[in-house]
């Protein structure tokens, strides 16, 4: 099944504390990207990358780092979470370019900083 | 930079009411154009999309919205809504960013909201 996965699900952590958020897509995706959602704000992208060892910022990308060393991976990193990034992450993946190619979601993380 | 409207931020609709969500893009090149849903407690899901022909597209649940180029819209319709189909939906346009680069920008979605 085609499916991009998350972990954890849900996370509870007091501020400084690094962290790390796991994503992995199985469909050979070169794409991969990490969003926030908040009330009202809609999705926010933080960081993408278009393949392995390429990276860049998205509209709201500062606390946050991301690395892709392989193809499939692509974890978001809290080197000292705030209370202010307590949020529902997705992680997507798609293929590039125009075409057909929908972008698939991760289940989402729930991360409180407290 | 291209953006996407939503219209509306709150829709609330008895049952088997018809339903019409805006979108509006700013991109003037090549599209392609996704509604996406969020069940509450849940992540986002494909409902249609658009890459090319015939404007008119057709989704999951009886969904379907109407590519109108000249007037950058790509509204969401369903002729009579169910209470299952509250959640939130996100339009979503793709589009040439430079440097080789697609960007998939999204709205600020629209929460409906389907009373009994």
């Amino acid at each position: 099944e085609a499916q991009v996965t998350q972990n954890p699900r849900y996370l509870i952590t007091v501020t400084g504390k690094k962290l790390t958020v796991t994503c992995s897509q199985n469909m050979n995706h070169e794409y991969m990207s990490w969003y926030r959602q908040d009330p009202g704000l809609g999705l926010r992208q933080i960081y993408y990358s278009m393949n392995v060892e390429v990276t860049d910022k998205g509209d709201v990308p500062e606390g946050y780092k991301v690395s892709r060393k392989e193809k499939r991976n692509f974890p978001l990193i809290l080197e000292s979470p705030s209370p202010n990034q307590t949020s529902l992450y997705f992680c997507a993946s798609r293929t590039t370019g125009l075409g057909n190619n929908e972008q698939f979601f991760g289940p989402g993380t729930r991360l409180t900083v407290l | 930079a291209q953006s996407v409207s939503q219209h509306n931020h709150h829709v609330i609709l008895s049952e088997a009411a018809s339903l019409e969500l805006g979108c509006n893009y700013s991109y003037g090149g090549t599209v392609n154009l996704f509604w996406y849903v969020q069940y509450p407690g849940q992540h986002l899901q494909l409902l249609l999309k658009y890459f090319s022909g015939d404007p008119l597209v057709k989704g999951i649940k009886g969904f379907e919205a109407e590519f109108i180029k000249s007037k950058f819209s790509f509204n969401l319709r369903k002729p009579s809504v169910q209470w299952s189909d509250t959640a939130e939906y996100f339009c979503a346009v793709l589009a040439y960013s430079g440097a080789g680069s697609y960007q998939l920008t999204f709205g600020k979605g629209t929460k409906l909201s389907v009373i009994p």
